[in-house]
């Protein structure tokens, strides 16, 4: 087991254009969570699923913001129309539903929009 | 709104000096998690807390869940260049909803 992993692993990008990372969980969890994480400030919860099923999303999440999880495995979020507000690390989780609340992360990814 | 409070939010001390962080509710939760973060890379877990009053030790870190669920405190023993990093503590409640986080210590261990 790798832990879950985190592509790209940095992204520079212009402002308006689209952005899409993803994320790998542990192969057994079936939950998978997006945080964001602004500097000086901790993570902020994005959206998380269960298996395949999107079960709740912030107020964070705009309408430019979009999350799958096609298959219940590994998670994409994509960032459309990118602005400055929207750099930010982006950081994945996963857990197992009974397993506890402990959440693992992966590494994030750092996004820097120009 | 569920809020975590972390204090103090820097602390520089020297090598082989005690530390304690705190982390303070007014909300209840079910567990408590300790996280370590290096600048650019992702949380990494330290330790769950689950049970009030709860006690855990992870070498020279001692991890205390309060009585009521509501606070935790992380002792740090001798601290060591090695323990430099932000540390996260985060609040889960039953059924692995999100966790809420608090703002992070920053720590940095002069040699």
């Amino acid at each position: 087991d790798t832990g879950v992993s985190q592509n790209p692993r940095h992204k520079i990008t212009k402002r308006g254009q689209n952005v899409t990372f993803r994320c790998d969980p542990i192969s057994e969890h079936n939950r998978l969570y997006w945080y964001r994480q602004t500097l000086g400030q901790g993570p902020e919860f994005l959206t998380y699923f269960q298996n395949e099923a999107q079960l709740e999303k912030s107020r964070l999440l705009s309408d430019r913001f979009s999350a799958e999880r096609p298959k219940g495995s590994f998670s994409t979020l994509e960032i459309q129309r990118t602005e400055q507000g929207d750099s930010a690390m982006y950081l994945c989780a996963s857990s197992y539903r009974t397993g506890g609340e402990t959440q693992y992360f992966g590494p994030g990814t750092r996004l820097l929009v120009l | 709104t569920q809020l975590l409070e972390q204090s103090p939010q820097f602390l520089s001390i020297q090598e082989g000096e005690n530390l304690t962080v705190y982390c303070n509710s007014s909300s209840v939760f079910s567990s408590l998690q300790w996280y370590r973060q290096e600048p650019g890379e992702g949380p990494v877990l330290l330790v769950t807390v689950v049970t009030g009053g709860e006690v855990k030790k992870l070498k020279r870190l001692t991890f205390q869940f309060g009585d009521a669920r509501k606070d935790s405190s992380l002792h740090i023993t001798a601290a060591q260049p090695g323990d430099t990093g932000l540390y996260l503590c985060a609040g889960g409640k039953v059924g692995n909803t999100p966790l809420v986080f608090g703002k992070g210590t920053r720590l940095s261990v002069i040699a």
